[in-house]
């Protein structure tokens, strides 16, 4: 959506491969949430950046998954030996001010093969 | 657990017809509660707040109830173009920028 870029749209990977996905944000969003979505699957939860503050990270499914977030802008998220439950979109997320729910981006599909 | 419920659905409703979904959520916490709107293969999007007083948009009214921790969507006048999954969506911990808590989502069909 408008205001969050994610790249790439689409990914294939064989298994056991590391991936690093990108959300560029527009400017001036403190908070920032990754999320995926398995095929048929509710949006799943893995981790929120917050200003300066340690991120949440309570949603990673295994120590396999990272994320970070540089000059409280760009987020990149890291999977490591990519395994096929992984395959799935994967969303940024940005909020739209407090209790103004989010906006996503238009997400990276990820299929490990 | 931190959960929400929804009716997976299908909803196969014809033009014109009125519906309604259903949604429950476990954590009495919360305070921010949301629908939003998934076409097939594209990105959620924010269709409405949820306000404890109820609200509308449109062809759209949205209803909280705190005490049974229930949110409901209704839609009159349905179109071809609401066709989507319409996804429950709950903050997870009262705050304000919170990770919110989505519902697996009811799917609607409105056939001409």
């Amino acid at each position: 959506g408008a205001g969050v870029s994610q790249s790439p749209s689409n990914k294939v990977t064989e298994k056991g491969k590391d991936v690093e996905l990108r959300c560029d944000p527009i400017s001036g969003h403190t908070a920032l949430y990754w999320y995926r979505q398995s095929l048929g699957q509710g949006l799943e939860f893995l981790i929120y950046f917050q200003g300066n503050s340690a991120p949440d990270k309570s949603g990673l499914p295994s120590d396999r998954f990272s994320a970070e977030r540089t000059g409280g802008s760009v987020s990149t998220l890291t999977i490591q030996r990519t395994q096929q439950e992984d395959s799935a979109v994967y969303l940024c997320a940005i909020a739209n001010g407090n209790y103004y729910g989010y906006t996503f981006g238009s997400g990276t599909r990820l299929t490990v093969v | 657990r931190k959960e929400v419920e929804q009716d997976p659905g299908p909803f196969n409703v014809p033009e014109g017809a009125t519906v309604a979904f259903n949604c429950t959520y476990s954590n009495s916490a919360s305070q921010s509660f949301f629908w939003y709107r998934q076409d097939c293969r594209k990105e959620p999007k924010l269709l409405m707040s949820v306000y404890s007083s109820g609200n509308e948009d449109g062809r759209f009214t949205a209803q909280l109830n705190r005490a049974s921790q229930y949110i409901s969507l209704l839609i009159r006048d349905s179109k071809l173009s609401d066709s989507a999954t319409y996804l429950c969506v709950v903050d997870g911990d009262g705050g304000s920028q919170g990770n919110l808590i989505f519902g697996k989502g009811t799917k609607l069909s409105v056939k001409p």
